[in-house]
Formats: structure tokens, sequence, C-alpha cells
């Protein structure tokens, strides 16, 4: 099973580079990494997705080592709105694992 | 407005009593998903769909069906509901064809709130 192991919890302060890093030791080959952000009392939203290497859009950039057992998901200068629910998800469609996800908290 | 639409918003049901939540999206979306989530467990796959009239069990499928008669709606039907089906469940949909790989980005709908007392 694509099992992910990320931390519980975060703090940060505005303006700051958040890096939130998962765990996947045992990804399979044809497994993406997917990066969800999740509001309390709305669904996840999906944020970015790789493959190997890096990857990068207008919200964050995810950085893949070349053994692709863990990802780093990085957020550029986070404000208040950032605060929320983050989720790294591999697998297949029949093998999908959320996990509980890292909460991360900014302060002004 | 595109997306994912769900109903009820929130439910109280009595233990024993059918549930059906509906799930419908208008996005032509060929896989769709649904998940319960717990507080502090995260989100569980239930049962997913690659495509119209197919489906399969995912992490916590036991006591919950699924049909898949369009490609539009996916419907969660509790047969005899239980306490512990209490949770907030969320439908979702992905297009998997566009890159060839097993999923793409998912798109969630905005949750039922679920209550069986």
């Amino acid at each position: 099973l694509a099992k992910t192991t990320q931390p519980i919890s975060m703090d940060s302060y505005e303006g700051q580079e958040v890096n939130i890093t998962c765990s996947h030791n045992n990804i399979a080959t044809n497994d993406y990494i997917t990066w969800y952000q999740q509001f309390p009392s709305q669904g996840p939203r999906f944020i970015i997705q790789g493959y190997k290497t890096k990857v990068t859009n207008e919200v964050a950039s995810l950085f893949i080592p070349a053994d692709r057992k863990s990802s780093t998901l990085s957020l550029p200068r986070v404000s208040l709105s950032d605060t929320a629910v983050y989720y790294c998800l591999v697998g297949g469609i029949n093998d999908m694992r959320f996990g509980a996800g890292t909460r991360l908290t900014v302060k002004p | 407005i595109a997306g994912i639409t769900q109903a009820p918003t929130s439910q109280i049901l009595a233990a024993g009593r059918r549930m059906t939540l509906r799930c419908t999206q208008d996005m032509r979306h060929n896989a769709m998903y649904w998940y319960r989530q717990d507080l502090g467990l995260g989100l569980r796959l239930i049962h997913y769909s690659n495509t119209a009239g197919t489906t399969g069990k995912g992490e916590v499928p036991d006591g919950y069906s699924v049909s898949r008669a369009n490609t539009d709606d996916f419907p969660l039907t509790l047969a005899s509901a239980v306490p512990s089906q209490t949770s907030v469940y969320f439908c979702a949909s992905s297009d998997s064809r566009l890159a060839g790989v097993s999923y793409n980005e998912q798109f969630f709908g905005p949750g039922t709130r679920l209550t069986v007392l």
C-alpha cells in the first residue's frame, strides 16, 4: 500500500517560506505525488503534483529526490490565509492514502 | 457553475435506516470517488469508479455500496446505518485519462455531514 508519513503540525509566521516533507518509502514506479490543501468545513483542494525532480506553479513548489521516497512541498512567503491542513497523496486509484496530513498554522 | 455537488449538506439519521448520499459532477470526468473524513484520521477512500458501469472498493468499503449508471452521478448508499458511520463524506472526481497515469487532480465536493444516532 502506498502509505505516507507527514509531521502532524507546523507553525510559521507571515512572510516566511514553509517546507513540509512527506515520506513515502514504498511508492510504486507509476505513482505520482500529489499535494492537497484543506480548510475547515471544505473539501481538499489540489495544490501541485509531480513525478520526479522539481515542479513549480503559481502557489507552490514540489521537490522530489531521485529515489522518490520522499517529497517536500514548499510554500513561499506564507500568509495567514495559508493556515490549513496539507495532505501528501501517492498511489493508484485503488490504494490511495491521504493520511492525517500536516496542520500548518501561520501566525502574524 | 462547473464542479461537484453533494446532497444533502447534513443529515441526522437513526441507526438501522437506509441512506443515500448523492454526488453529481458536470465536468465529464471519467473517475469518481467517495471518501470519509473522521477527526484526526484524514480522508479514507470508501469506493471509487474508473468509468461509468464500473466500481471498486477502497480502504474502508464495508457497510457502503455505490453505483455508476452514468458519467455524472455516483451515489453512495448506507443500507443499514450504524453510529460508526458518523462522519463527513466527500465525493471527488478526476479525469485520469489525461496523462495516462492512474489518477490526476481530484476535484472535491463540499461534503455531507452525517450523524447516525
